[in-house]
């Protein structure tokens, strides 16, 4: 299965909401994870079986979608929030991550 | 829940290495440890997972026959392994600890462990 992110990067102000899309190249059945890399950090656990949120994550994190498109939406931007984020689907093995979208401070 | 890795470590092509991460805070045998390769080139990959109960394993294709997942279960520590590094194989590696509702997520992650492979 092929993840397809977008955009790849992104530029945005403390306040705003952005979306990040992820695209499967067949239907997940809303096996899709989200993970926030932060520089010189491991991933962190956002959101998981598409729409739920990790236990200690902020409630300004959403995610939603079906079928074979996904999103995360952050609302409210926060500095610590400028990151990479990847999805990654857990349907069948192997489980692919995207190529990671990268939201920078505008 | 804690996973600790072993640190960074400069090889020679065609060297082994075997790369370590210590899990506490959970009982180890009770769920998966997946192995995730991060490159500036390529982002993450997953390299595949082992079942710390048992030691079955699952290897993504791509990293098939060319690593070996492996575990003690006396030390709750779980390996990564080369009979024969290559230049290619230079990136960060994590291991995550997988948990499952129905859905499959890596809910805790290693600080990652650097192999840098050079001739």
């Amino acid at each position: 299965i092929q993840m397809t992110q977008s955009p790849s990067s992104l530029a945005a102000s403390v306040g705003d909401r952005v979306t990040i899309t992820c695209r499967a190249s067949q239907n997940l059945h809303n096996f899709l994870n989200w993970y926030q890399q932060r520089p010189g950090r491991a991933p962190n656990l956002l959101i998981f079986g598409a729409s739920s949120l990790q236990s200690g994550v902020p409630s300004r994190f959403n995610g939603s979608g079906s079928g074979s498109i996904y999103t995360l939406t952050i609302n409210s931007l926060q500095p610590e929030d400028f990151a990479t984020y990847f999805c990654q689907h857990s349907y069948n093995s192997p489980y692919t991550f995207g190529q990671g979208t990268k939201l920078e401070i505008k | 829940v804690q996973l600790v890795q072993s640190g960074a470590e400069v090889k020679k092509t065609g060297e082994s290495l075997r790369i370590s991460c210590t899990a506490s805070g959970y009982h180890f045998p009770f769920y998966w440890i997946n192995w995730v390769r991060q490159t500036p080139g390529k982002g993450l990959e997953w390299m595949g997972r082992i079942d710390a109960s048992d030691s079955h394993s699952s290897y993504n294709p791509s990293f098939q026959g060319h690593v070996t997942f492996s575990v003690d279960r006396s030390t709750n520590t779980a390996y990564l392994q080369w009979s024969s590094l290559q230049a290619s194989d230079t990136a960060m590696y994590y291991c995550a600890r997988e948990s499952s509702n129905g859905n499959v997520q890596l809910d805790h992650w290693g600080q990652g462990s650097l192999v840098i492979v050079s001739s």
